[in-house]
């Protein structure tokens, strides 16, 4: 079975509106951590935001805000005010256990298209 | 801030061929990863590195694979003998002991012909 789960393998959205990208995750230990990357075309991973499983509020970084589902485990990232630059490839990925060294599990993405 | 710089950008290699693709992970952080991602596809775990050792690999990581730290700052990863399916985006990140934290480098590009 999937372990992160992206159903939108694309998605448009009109300059300035807000838009969220989904992602569901299948684990069985407690204790994980939800992230997501912007993929722009260059190639780059670039880290947007980050989720605990254990914490209570949902994560904000500027313009990105990670709506968090524990029960129905999901993580969708929801982007306010898109911009042209927001254009770009968006993985969710998961880490199982404590702590940061465990292997981040993707998903396989979606693309992101900005409209002028 | 800091970063995790990875050389080179793009390499072409022959099949059959060995290349090493490199890694300066950040200078405090401990644990130390490879992933590709090949076009169009999702990224990939490959392998973990801690304490001078391999901590956990997948199975994409097979005998073609070594990863080596040689002088406590550079990270590499070796593909013995490069086959076409090798082609892919090569990713060096590294983390710490803080919740979250990982830095991606930006990539090798390997194209295998």
């Amino acid at each position: 079975a999937q372990k992160i789960t992206q159903t939108q393998p694309g998605m448009f959205v009109q300059e300035k509106e807000a838009v969220t990208l989904d992602c569901t995750y299948d684990t069985s230990d407690p204790s994980y951590g939800l992230f997501w990357y912007k993929q722009p075309s260059s190639g780059e991973m670039i880290f947007l935001i980050y989720q605990g499983s254990y914490d209570q509020q949902n994560a904000t970084e500027g313009r990105y805000s990670l709506n968090f589902q524990k029960a129905r485990k999901s993580a969708n990232l929801v982007i306010s005010a898109s911009q042209l630059g927001d254009s770009a490839m968006y993985f969710c990925a998961m880490r199982e256990g404590q702590g940061s060294q465990g292997n981040l599990i993707f998903g396989k993405g979606t693309k992101l298209s900005v409209k002028p | 801030e800091p970063e995790v710089t990875q050389t080179p950008s793009h390499q072409v290699t022959q099949m059959g061929q060995e290349v090493i693709l490199r890694c300066v992970p950040i200078s405090n952080h401990l644990y130390f990863y490879w992933y590709r991602q090949i076009l169009g596809q999702k990224v990939e775990f490959l392998v973990s590195f801690y304490n001078n050792e391999i901590s956990e690999k997948s199975e994409i990581f097979d005998d073609q694979f070594s990863v080596e730290r040689p002088d406590g700052s550079n990270f590499t990863l070796k593909i013995r003998s490069t086959k076409l399916e090798d082609s892919a985006m090569y990713f060096c990140a590294s983390s710490d002991w803080g919740n979250y934290g990982y830095t991606f480098g930006s990539g090798t590009r390997l194209t295998v012909v």
